[in-house]
């Protein structure tokens, strides 16, 4: 199935450092969202942007709408190791039913004391 | 609040076999979805049901069904197992509407192992 494109795969950083991930996709999106998953649990959903260019904030999470509606980013300010775990994006395509959720592949975030 | 329950959590089935799922909503939410997940295809989507109606489905063989009963709770059903249907399948809920209410939140899991 079509899949959105996420990068990186997976990074390995100090505790205290800045983290950047991004997702693109050749289709338009009119929602995306941002979820964290753990080992043995199901996602859980740190952020959702809805319009073009919006710029949302969830504690040290921040994360923005791509102004051509086919990216977005999510940084992570200060690392701490319990942000260790796989983060996905997922988009919804322009006009698509609700459950029709496309997922990123993941970035697995590591994070060294 | 209680989130979204799934049973069982693990389950290990044989070849040929069928399996029955469960998923329970956040109460309130009326909208379940059906995700698969494996190391090789990530997140896939298999289909979405709201007040008992399958509304979206997604690119799975029809041995994967599903459906929805009066009190949301929602149910998927896969039959005549492949090795390959070993996976961790994800049931997410939303209330279903605009904005906000199309966000879906995931329970926990099952995974499905086919030997």
């Amino acid at each position: 199935g079509q899949q959105l494109n996420q990068s990186p795969q997976s990074m390995f950083i100090q505790e205290g450092e800045d983290v950047s991930m991004n997702c693109t996709s050749s289709s338009i999106f009119n929602t995306w969202l941002w979820y964290k998953q753990e080992p043995g649990e199901g996602p859980v959903l740190l952020i959702a942007l809805y319009k073009a260019g919006e710029l949302t904030s969830n504690g040290r999470l921040t994360a923005q709408f791509g102004i051509t509606r086919k990216d977005s980013f999510l940084n992570i300010s200060a690392s701490i190791p319990s942000d260790v775990g796989i983060y996905f994006c997922a988009g919804r395509n322009y006009g698509g039913s609700q459950g029709n959720l496309i997922f990123g592949k993941g970035t697995k975030l590591s994070v060294k004391p | 609040k209680a989130g979204v329950t799934q049973t069982p959590r693990y389950l290990i089935k044989t070849r040929g076999q069928q399996v029955t799922l469960s998923c329970s909503p956040i109460s309130g939410h009326r909208s379940v979805s059906w995700y698969q997940q494996t190391p090789g295809q990530g997140l896939q989507f298999l289909f979405e049901y709201f007040s008992e109606t399958q509304r979206n489905k997604g690119n799975f063989p029809g041995r994967f069904s599903g459906r929805q009963f009066s009190n949301s709770r929602s149910e998927m059903n896969v039959s005549t197992l492949e090795l390959g249907d070993s996976a961790l399948y994800l049931c997410a809920s939303s209330p279903r509407g605009t904005g906000s209410l199309y966000e879906q939140y995931f329970g926990p899991g099952t995974r499905l192992t086919v030997t």
